[in-house]
C-alpha cells in the first residue's frame, strides 16, 4: 500500500461525456503527478502540481484539466471523452524528491 | 520523440538466471534515474534508483548501473525469482524531479 488513494477504482461512460477522477496523496506529500496508459503502453505525464500550483506540463490534452486543492488532494478532470481516452489514469505523490508513489488507477472505459 | 526507450518489450528468463533490463535515453539534462515494477491491475512500485552522479548502486538482488557517456542504465536482478515477472520501466527526471519521463516498459517473464 503505497499511502496514495484514487477514487473510483473503475469508470465507465459513453463518448462525449465529462467525468472527474480523484487523488488523495501520501500524507505530507506536496507534489502530485497524473498520468496515463493506454493498452500497454508506457506512462505518459500529463501534469503535475505541487502545494497547489502546477509545476510542470507534459502530453495533457486541452480537454483535460487538473486541479490541487487546499488539502492536497487533486482532481483529473476529461472531457468531451473520445474512445481513445480509454486508459488506466494513475496519479502519483511525492514529498519533493524523486522517488514517486503510485495510487492503484482509475481505469477509464468510454464506450 | 521518446527521451526514454526501452528498445525490448519483453525479456523471458530462467529462473535463477539474470535479467538484464536496458533504457536509454537521449536528453543529457536527466539527473537522476529510477526502476520501477508493475504487476496488472497495480500501480508502479519504486524498485531501485542512481543519482547521475554514481555508475553503480545495489539493493540486494537488484543493481543498477548508469553509463553517461552512453546515455545507458541497465538493471541486473540476480538471481531472478518467477515473483520478479511484471513490467519493468525505466523513468529519469531532472533536478528536483521535473520532467520526470518513462520509458515503454519490459515485459519480464521468469520461467520456473
Amino acid at each position: 500500500d503505497s499511502g496514495v488513494t484514487q477514487t473510483p477504482k473503475h469508470l465507465i461512460t459513453a463518448t462525449g461525456q465529462r467525468v472527474t477522477l480523484r487523488c488523495s496523496p501520501r500524507s505530507g506529500d506536496l507534489s502530485v503527478y497524473w498520468y496515463q496508459q493506454s493498452l500497454d503502453q508506457g506512462l505518459q505525464f500529463l501534469i503535475q502540481y505541487y502545494n497547489g500550483e502546477e509545476r510542470a506540463k507534459g502530453n495533457i490534452l486541452e480537454r483535460f484539466s487538473a486541479q490541487q486543492f487546499p488539502d492536497l488532494h487533486s482532481e483529473l478532470n476529461l472531457s468531451s471523452l473520445e474512445l481513445g481516452d480509454s486508459a488506466l489514469y494513475f496519479c502519483a505523490s511525492s514529498d519533493g524528491g524523486d522517488e514517486q508513489f503510485f495510487g492503484p488507477g482509475t481505469r477509464l472505459t468510454v464506450l | 520523440d521518446q527521451q526514454v526507450k526501452q528498445n525490448s518489450p519483453s525479456l523471458s528468463v530462467q529462473e535463477g538466471r539474470i535479467s538484464i533490463l536496458n533504457c536509454d535515453y537521449t536528453n543529457s539534462m536527466f539527473d537522476y534515474f529510477l526502476w520501477y515494477k508493475k504487476y496488472p491491475a497495480e500501480g508502479p512500485t519504486f524498485l531501485i534508483s542512481i543519482s547521475s552522479i554514481k555508475d553503480k548502486n545495489e539493493d540486494g538482488r537488484f543493481t543498477v548501473f548508469l553509463n553517461k557517456s552512453a546515455k545507458h542504465l541497465s538493471l541486473h536482478i540476480v538471481p531472478s525469482q518467477p515473483g520478479d515477472s511484471a513490467v519493468y520501466f525505466c523513468a529519469a527526471s531532472g533536478y528536483y524531479g521535473q520532467n520526470f519521463v518513462f520509458g515503454p516498459g519490459t515485459r519480464l517473464s521468469v520461467l520456473p
